[in-house]
């Protein structure tokens, strides 16, 4: 999962395995949250939202699932492949608007050829 | 389609010099916002505009100035820079609620000494 700390937590896949990376929010209140991608040097890149009205969300080889009972959330990405290999964070928001989104920190993913 | 421009990537500033951080976008997004990231830290608002003359501050507003006359433009200045304001600076843009689903630019990475 995230974490505040100075160091990202980490996650190793084998290429070819599916991925799971987790997110806590912090705020029962919000009610849309964000998954990004960000590769070293480059910026977040969107992968996939899901609105508090939804527990599940598909994309292209991408799923979010959104747990409101305990706050939290999950991005997980079927097939894994060296492509994927970057910092994954979520972001939560409450009632739109700029001032109410939260991002995390991050975790970063590295696939294993 | 060029998305979302930042120049330059890097800079380097003595304590006390001035700079403008440029952001253009070119998708006719009403809504742009500047943030700053930091080791250990998710990303920070510093400004945001949610329309041609209407900017507001984030969270971290203090020794930045932006201005928006113009869609595409969003330039970001810091007015006497300090040490404090090394970081990594992403610019912004979303066409739907302000917050959501955004589209950064490349970012900036400044040092200030």
């Amino acid at each position: 999962g995230e974490s505040v700390g100075l160091h990202l937590p980490t996650l190793s896949v084998q290429e070819g395995d599916n991925s799971i990376i987790n997110c806590a929010y912090s705020n029962s209140a919000s009610d849309y949250f964000i998954w990004y991608k960000q590769e070293s040097g480059k910026g977040p890149q969107f992968i996939i939202d899901i609105r508090s009205n939804m527990d599940k969300r598909q994309g292209q080889r991408v799923t979010v699932l959104l747990n409101k009972t305990v706050k939290h959330l999950s991005l997980q990405i079927a097939a894994t492949q060296p492509g994927d290999s970057a910092v994954y964070f979520c972001a939560e928001n409450r009632d739109g608007g700029y001032q109410k989104v939260t991002f995390g920190t991050g975790t970063k993913l590295q696939v294993i050829p | 389609n060029a998305g979302v421009t930042q120049t330059p990537k890097f800079q380097v500033l003595k304590t006390g010099q001035s700079m403008t951080l440029q952001c253009a976008q070119d998708m006719n997004h009403e809504y742009m916002s500047w943030y700053r990231q930091d080791p250990g830290m998710g990303l920070r608002l510093i400004h945001y505009s949610v329309g041609a003359g209407i900017t507001d501050q984030g969270e971290v507003p203090n020794g930045y100035n932006v201005s928006r006359s113009t869609t595409e433009d969003f330039p970001l200045r810091l007015l006497s820079a300090a040490p404090s304001q090394t970081s990594v600076y992403f610019c912004a843009s979303s066409a739907q609620q302000p917050g959501e689903k955004l589209f950064f630019g490349s970012g900036t990475q400044l040092s200030v000494l």
